[in-house]
């Protein structure tokens, strides 16, 4: 079982539509990331969470910890937007780490 | 300049050869990472190091090795590569005297193809 589990594994969208990414987690927590790798393989780290919720530009990213959920979306989505969003977390004190299997999201014109 | 540096960034190799990847940093940071990634798996950490003395391995490091030479510093050895170790290698940073939450930061990876 993983510890981290991500939905949809692949997502298509039209411009200009909303889109969400959820990602549910069974360990406990001190903080989740949000991760974007485009084609090409660079990894970059879009948001990191420990509680409720943080906006920038775009993209929204929400964490409910009762529920061991959480959320990225990206508001009036654009053919840039494509990549895969990967859901990580950081657990035991720090010390360990869970990554999603991530979310290939393709954006069309 | 890139804060976190791999090298090579593309690799061919053949069954039994030994590879080294390269990973430096100037983020200062005292932890570092290695990770593979295959399509639908995800990360995989290989192996991880806390700081130059504290070497730990990860769910994957059968067929793997590392070396620490410094803080800024950390290789990854495949001493006979085979062609399930073909994948997307990623060297990654985190510093746990800053950031409680260990915030990683990547390299740009390096794909690796053993024929």
């Amino acid at each position: 079982k993983n510890e981290v589990e991500q939905s949809p594994q692949n997502l298509t969208a039209q411009e200009g539509e909303f889109i969400t990414i959820n990602c549910s987690y069974s360990v406990g927590i001190s903080a989740l990331h949000w991760l974007q790798q485009h084609p090409g393989g660079g990894i970059v780290s879009l948001f990191m969470l420990s509680s409720g919720k943080k906006k920038h530009g775009r993209l929204i990213a929400t964490i409910n910890i009762q529920e061991k959920h959480s959320s990225l979306h990206i508001t009036a989505s654009h053919p840039r937007d494509s990549a895969v969003y990967i859901c990580a977390v950081t657990s035991g004190g720090g010390n360990q780490f869970y990554f999603g299997t991530g979310t290939s999201l393709t954006v069309i014109p | 300049d890139a804060d976190v540096t791999q090298t090579p960034r593309n690799r061919i190799t053949k069954t039994g050869k030994r590879i080294m990847l390269e990973c430096s940093q100037t983020k200062g940071h005292d932890r570092m990472y290695w990770y593979r990634q295959d399509p639908g798996l995800g990360l995989r950490l290989i192996y991880y190091s806390f700081d130059v003395k504290d070497i730990n391995k990860g769910e994957i490091s059968d067929g793997y090795s590392v070396s620490r030479q410094a803080q800024a510093k950390f290789s990854l050895s495949l001493e006979s590569a085979i062609p399930n170790q073909t994948a997307l290698y990623f060297c990654a940073t985190s510093d746990r005297r800053q950031d409680p939450y260990n915030e990683q930061f990547f390299g740009p990876g390096t794909r690796l193809t053993v024929l």
